[in-house]
């Protein structure tokens, strides 16, 4: 049980481009998803929590007009990183909640590399 | 000061050994505190929640002391697959938060 799934693993893309990234959480349902990011040889990084129905909440210095979430249903989140940029090449994690006792469950990153 | 700070390590162990890693944390408000495993460029796993009543499954052993506001990992009888990095993490609020993490710690299991 508890599986996060992500898609896609890895992306490259040109400068300027957005790109998409799904996180579905496949035997449960989840209210609460979360986006993380790591760099290299850094720890994941909180960048903003993802609440089915309602807007998502950035944690601070996460610009929300660039990294735009939408959690449309309790199975699936999405973060669309728009404009990207080679600065925003990166590992980005998605997790849900299962809603016991706060663990969260992560789904397998998708490598961003932005040319 | 850092939220979570571990020692990064690398620890190099040799196979079979007991190793313990501490970490700690500044946020007195904390709740919920975990042990995750990652390995190289992968996500990561959840190894263990953290009790106040320390936990144990396995070769494992987690501790909590909020007094002192510190979080202990112990392996026993290490195996060549434990070598990856721990991570400490911690949340702070009961209800949906996000995670905290630690840098972690590389742990090398020598044959």
């Amino acid at each position: 049980g508890a599986v996060v799934s992500q898609h896609p693993s890895w992306v490259i893309c040109k400068s300027g481009t957005s790109v998409k990234i799904e996180c579905r959480s496949l035997d449960f349902q989840a209210t609460t998803m979360f986006w993380y990011r790591q760099f290299p040889k850094q720890s994941l990084m909180l960048m903003a929590t993802s609440n089915e129905g309602s807007k998502a909440t950035y944690e601070q210095g996460v610009e929300k007009d660039k990294f735009l979430i939408n959690h449309a249903s309790l199975t699936l989140s999405t973060l669309t990183v728009t404009s990207a940029h080679p600065e925003d090449s990166s590992f980005y994690i998605c997790s849900a909640e299962t809603g016991h006792d706060n663990e969260q469950f992560f789904g397998p990153g998708t490598r961003l590399t932005v040319l | 000061r850092k939220e979570v700070e571990q020692d990064p390590g690398p620890f190099n162990v040799p196979e079979g050994a007991t190793v313990a890693f501490n970490c700690t944390y500044s946020n007195s408000a904390s709740q919920s505190f975990f042990w995750y495993r990652q390995d190289c460029r992968k996500e990561p796993k959840l190894l263990m929640s953290v009790y106040s009543s320390g936990n144990e499954d396995g070769r494992f052993t987690a501790q909590l002391n909020r007094a002192s506001q510190y979080i202990s990992l112990l392996i026993r009888d290490s195996k060549l697959s434990d070598s990856a990095t721990y991570l400490c993490v911690v949340a702070s609020g009961g209800g949906a938060d996000g995670l905290t993490f630690g840098k972690g710690t590389h742990l090398i299991i020598q044959p």
